[in-house]
């Protein structure tokens, strides 16, 4: 199974300010990665698929982009609504697998 | 509106088995895979697996082989998941999500609409 190692697990940040978050393959998945927010008692919400196509509905400052197997997600302008967890799936390969996720607090 | 409507919380007791429903609508059903994918409280994601809705094929996670079955009910655009002989671990929400088929016959892999989950407890 391919893993995917996200980091941080946790971060706080400040309104306006520009975080990223990162998803590590262990082998090449050929840029077939989605990320996803989702709030507590909700269901995931993709924000971006193939590495860095955003979804539509989805506000353009969140972005995602890739260097080899590093992956991540920008999130620029931090606003309230962004406090969630974030997490990272591969869809390159059966089983698909996740990040473990990374809760993002607004300070 | 695409809407993936599952349905409601289950406690069950160990050993036994549930079976859940994920009903479809706004879209053609046919042409999304209705994939299956649990997460423990607290926890992350773990896929179980997808059924082709129109072919009824499927593919399972092999860690959940012999503990999940999909099924597929064309006429009502409604995805089943039956889990076996639950332990606690199998205590988990469970959602059900949808990905597009590509012309090729192939998932796009990432799924643009989730239902709501079901939450499963496995208590005696």
């Amino acid at each position: 199974d391919i893993q995917m190692t996200q980091s941080p697990a946790s971060l706080s940040a400040s309104l306006g300010e520009t975080v990223t978050i990162e998803c590590l393959a262990s082998e090449d998945i050929y840029s077939n990665l989605a990320w996803y927010q989702q709030k507590p008692g909700k269901s995931p919400q993709l924000l971006i698929y193939d590495a860095s196509s955003l979804q539509d509905g989805v506000p353009s400052r969140f972005s995602g982009s890739e260097s080899g197997t590093q992956y991540s997600l920008e999130i620029n302008s931090l606003q309230s609504e962004d406090a969630a967890t974030y997490f990272c799936q591969q869809h390159h390969d059966y089983p698909y697998t996740f990040g473990a996720g990374t809760k993002l607090e607004l300070k | 509106q695409v809407q993936l409507q599952q349905s409601g919380a289950e406690l069950v007791k160990p050993g036994s088995s549930v079976k859940m429903s994920c009903k479809a609508s706004g879209y053609t059903f046919t042409s999304y895979y209705i994939y299956w994918i649990k997460q423990r409280p607290g926890q992350g994601l773990e896929w179980i697996g997808r059924i082709g809705p129109g072919s009824g094929d499927t593919n399972y996670n092999e860690k959940f082989k012999g503990k999940a079955t999909f099924t597929v009910d064309k006429s009502s655009s409604t995805a089943y998941m039956q889990l076996s002989s639950l332990t606690p671990e199998d205590t988990a929400v469970y959602y059900c999500a949808r990905s597009r088929i590509t012309i090729a016959a192939i998932s796009t892999g990432y799924f643009d609409y989730w239902g709501q989950g079901v939450m499963v407890t496995v208590s005696s």
